[in-house]
C-alpha cells in the first residue's frame, strides 16, 4: 500500500492556460474524490467517482473542469482557462469502508 | 445550504493543557469523520462516529457524537507539541453516497 499519489506536487501557470492534474489511489479503494483546499478553509467537495463511474459533482465544479476516471484506476482533473481565483490546494482521496485517505496534493498557483 | 460549523477557529493552550474543538450541524447526520491536518500537509483521517451518544477513545483523544447526532466535539487530554495542527470535522453531503462536508477546522497551537 503505497498510499494516494498525486502528480505534479506543484503547478505554475498563466492565466488562461490549461492544466492536467493525476491521481493514483489506492488500488483496493473503489471511490475516488477531488477537493479543493485554500488557505484557512477546510476541503470543498468538488466530484466524486465510483469505480469509473462518476457519481457527483459539486456546483463549485464549473463548465471548465472536468475530471475522469478511465478503467476505474487513476484519476485526471483537468481545468481549462485558468483564473487566478483557481489557485488552491486541490485534494484527492480514495476511500473504502471507512474513512479517507488523501494525497499530498497539487499546489496550483495561477499567475 | 447544508453546513458543519466548528469552534473555536484557533487555540493557542501551553503543553499540557487540555483542548476541546466543536462541531455543529444544521442537520442530523448519519455519521461524522475528524481529521487532522499538519501544518503543510494533508488531512489525515482519525475517526468515524455513527451511533448517537457514542464516545471513542485514541489515547488521549476522546470523541463525543451527540444524541441528536447534529453535534460532535473532539477532546485531547494534555496536549503535547505533536498535537499541533488543524482539526476538522466533516459530515456527509446531504443525498449523497459518500462525499463529505468539511468544518472550516480548528487550529491548535501547542508551545513547550
Amino acid at each position: 500500500d503505497t498510499g494516494v499519489s498525486q502528480n505534479p506536487r506543484h503547478k505554475i501557470t498563466k492565466r488562461g492556460q490549461n492544466v492536467t492534474f493525476r491521481c493514483d489511489p489506492i488500488s483496493e479503494h473503489n471511490r475516488l474524490y477531488w477537493y479543493r483546499q485554500t488557505l484557512g478553509q477546510g476541503p470543498e467537495f468538488l466530484t466524486y467517482f465510483q469505480n469509473e463511474a462518476q457519481l457527483e459533482k459539486s456546483r463549485l465544479l464549473s463548465d471548465r473542469f472536468s475530471a475522469e476516471r478511465p478503467k476505474g484506476s487513476f484519476s485526471t482533473l483537468e481545468i481549462q482557462r485558468t483564473e487566478q481565483g483557481d489557485s488552491a490546494m486541490y485534494l484527492c482521496a480514495s476511500s473504502g469502508a471507512g474513512g479517507y485517505t488523501f494525497g499530498s496534493g497539487t499546489r496550483l498557483t495561477v499567475v | 445550504g447544508q453546513q458543519v460549523m466548528q469552534i473555536p477557529q484557533y487555540q493557542h493552550v501551553q503543553e499540557g493543557e487540555d483542548f476541546t474543538t466543536y462541531c455543529n450541524s444544521s442537520t442530523t447526520l448519519s455519521n461524522i469523520q475528524w481529521y487532522k491536518q499538519r501544518p503543510g500537509g494533508h488531512p489525515v483521517f482519525l475517526i468515524q462516529l455513527v451511533k448517537s451518544g457514542e464516545v471513542k477513545k485514541q489515547k488521549r483523544l476522546t470523541f463525543q457524537f451527540g444524541e441528536a447526532k447534529k453535534n460532535s466535539s473532539l477532546h485531547i487530554t494534555a496536549t503535547q507539541t505533536t498535537d499541533v495542527g488543524t482539526y476538522f470535522c466533516a459530515g456527509p453531503v446531504r443525498n449523497s453516497g459518500y462525499a463529505l462536508n468539511f468544518g472550516k477546522g480548528t487550529s491548535l497551537l501547542v508551545t513547550p
